[in-house]
């Protein structure tokens, strides 16, 4: 079974930068099939892609955000990782990160999600 | 680009159907098959329901259902359960945004 396990602080400064780390177990983070995502949701809205990061380091980013936004993955390590730059108090959310069925653009396993507050 | 379009919230009694709606454009719902729905308790993952408009996952109830018409996908849970009361979720593939997801539609079973 598929396992995504998030880590990283949950609070960080205005003008500072995100940055979460998802670690896959269960399955390859090689697999050519998936995409390996972010998504948010701040407070009682609703779910906003962040991007995602391929297995050769690939990436493709939510328009919106693509200054800010820097993900990453070490293979090695079977983990991905995402950067959000200069946050703002807009930032603070619960993210999580999923895997995405290519073939599908469906989401089929997600981390735990964490609730990043962008506080001084 | 927008997020697609759902209903803010809806509402039916136990054993009563209800359909859920979610609206986009031909650049996304209505120009591909890759439109995926969630459910979601508060303070909870998201999961998957259905994918490519109408397909249910493995251990998905088949009281859950879901369709297409142009730039309009809909859900319908059937036999209404109180634990179907949640958030639901749209999302699609889109050729200018890669993937977007509808507001959602929080279900109140009354």
């Amino acid at each position: 079974q598929v396992q995504l396990q998030q880590s990283g602080p949950g609070l960080v400064k205005p003008s500072q930068t995100l940055s979460l780390t998802c670690t896959v177990s269960g399955g390859s983070i090689s697999d050519k099939t998936y995409y390996w995502s972010w998504i948010r949701q701040a407070p009682g809205r609703g779910l906003e892609w962040i991007g995602y990061v391929f297995y050769t380091g690939a990436t493709q980013y939510n328009a919106s955000l693509k200054s800010r936004v820097a993900m990453s993955i070490e293979t090695s390590e079977s983990h991905f990782s995402l950067k959000l730059s200069s946050v703002t108090a807009a930032d603070t959310a619960v993210y999580y990160c999923a895997r995405e069925d290519s073939r599908h653009t469906v989401f089929d396993y997600w981390g735990q999600g964490a609730l990043v507050t962008v506080s001084s | 680009q927008s997020a697609l379009t759902q209903p803010a919230s809806v509402s039916g009694s136990p054993g009563q159907s209800i359909t859920i709606s979610c609206t986009g454009t031909s650049t996304d719902i209505g120009g591909y098959n890759y439109v995926s729905w969630y459910q979601q308790y508060p303070g909870k993952t998201p999961k998957l329901l259905i994918y490519d408009v109408r397909n249910r996952p493995s251990g998905v109830s088949n009281r859950f259902s879901a369709s297409k018409s142009g730039n309009t996908a809909s859900l319908t849970i059937s036999g209404l359960q109180t634990e179907d009361e949640a958030d639901y979720y749209c999302s699609s593939y889109s050729r200018t945004s890669h993937v977007l997801f509808g507001g959602g539609t929080k279900l109140t079973v009354l």
